[in-house]
């Protein structure tokens, strides 16, 4: 069946770069997302890419997509404190259910 | 900037009881959600909603849920009779059905089933 799987832990200094990956099985995949969870919140997109692109940039934010490998990444530039949360990688093939990832924990060094 | 709203935001309740979880999704959004996320667990699909009826669910939605849409405006999921394992944060979402496909999530309810 559909699965994504993301490392759970990722630490890095603040200012530098992050970069969170994140593989999926479903080659039928229309549009793959990222979202946030700070602690004790709900679920906030942070941006998305369809299958047809292979890099979205927004911001500080660059979404990288490998579609032969189904594999997907988002690179956090300048990593703030504010950054430190929950990402999770999602994929969907229609208008139904989004199949999330575990979610990797994001923790910023001073 | 419009959002999906749920309340209550914690719900207590003891085992046997039945509970309903309410939201209100986006005004003009088609299809609606609901999902749940044990602590320290996957975000898991319960169930779709579009044109008044189920579209998809999965196998945790067994035949003590329901959902429901009352009015025009409010999205419920019924639990009839809750069991510890229901414990969980559940989060509504909405959906154009447009727009890449994006599913807007409100802050979760989170139950605690004693």
């Amino acid at each position: 069946g559909e699965d994504v799987e993301q490392s759970l832990f990722l630490s890095v200094r603040e200012g530098d770069s992050s970069v969170i990956n994140c593989t999926y099985t479903d080659s039928s995949s229309t549009y793959l997302y990222w979202y946030k969870q700070e602690p004790g919140a709900g679920l906030q997109l942070l941006t998305y890419i369809f299958s047809n692109m292979d890099m979205k940039q927004d911001q500080r934010l660059t979404v990288l997509l490998n579609k032969k490998d189904k594999h997907l990444s988002l690179r956090i530039a300048d990593t703030q404190t504010g950054d430190s949360a929950i990402y999770f990688c999602a994929e969907n093939s229609s208008a139904s259910k989004i199949i999330f990832g575990s979610g990797t924990r994001l923790s910023i060094r001073p | 900037e419009p959002e999906v709203t749920q309340t209550p935001s914690h719900q207590v309740t003891q085992m046997g009881q039945e509970v309903i979880l309410r939201c209100v999704p986006i005004s003009n959004h088609l299809y609606f959600y609901w999902y749940r996320q044990i602590l320290g667990q996957k975000v898991e699909f319960l169930v779709s909603f579009y044109n008044n009826e189920i579209s998809e669910k999965s196998e945790i939605f067994d035949d003590q849920f329901s959902v429901e849409r009352p009015d025009g405006s409010n999205f419920t999921l019924k639990i009839r009779s809750t069991k510890l394992e229901d414990s969980a944060m559940y989060f509504c979402a909405s959906c154009h059905g447009r727009e890449g496909n994006i599913q807007y999530f409100g802050a979760g309810t989170r139950l605690s089933v004693l």
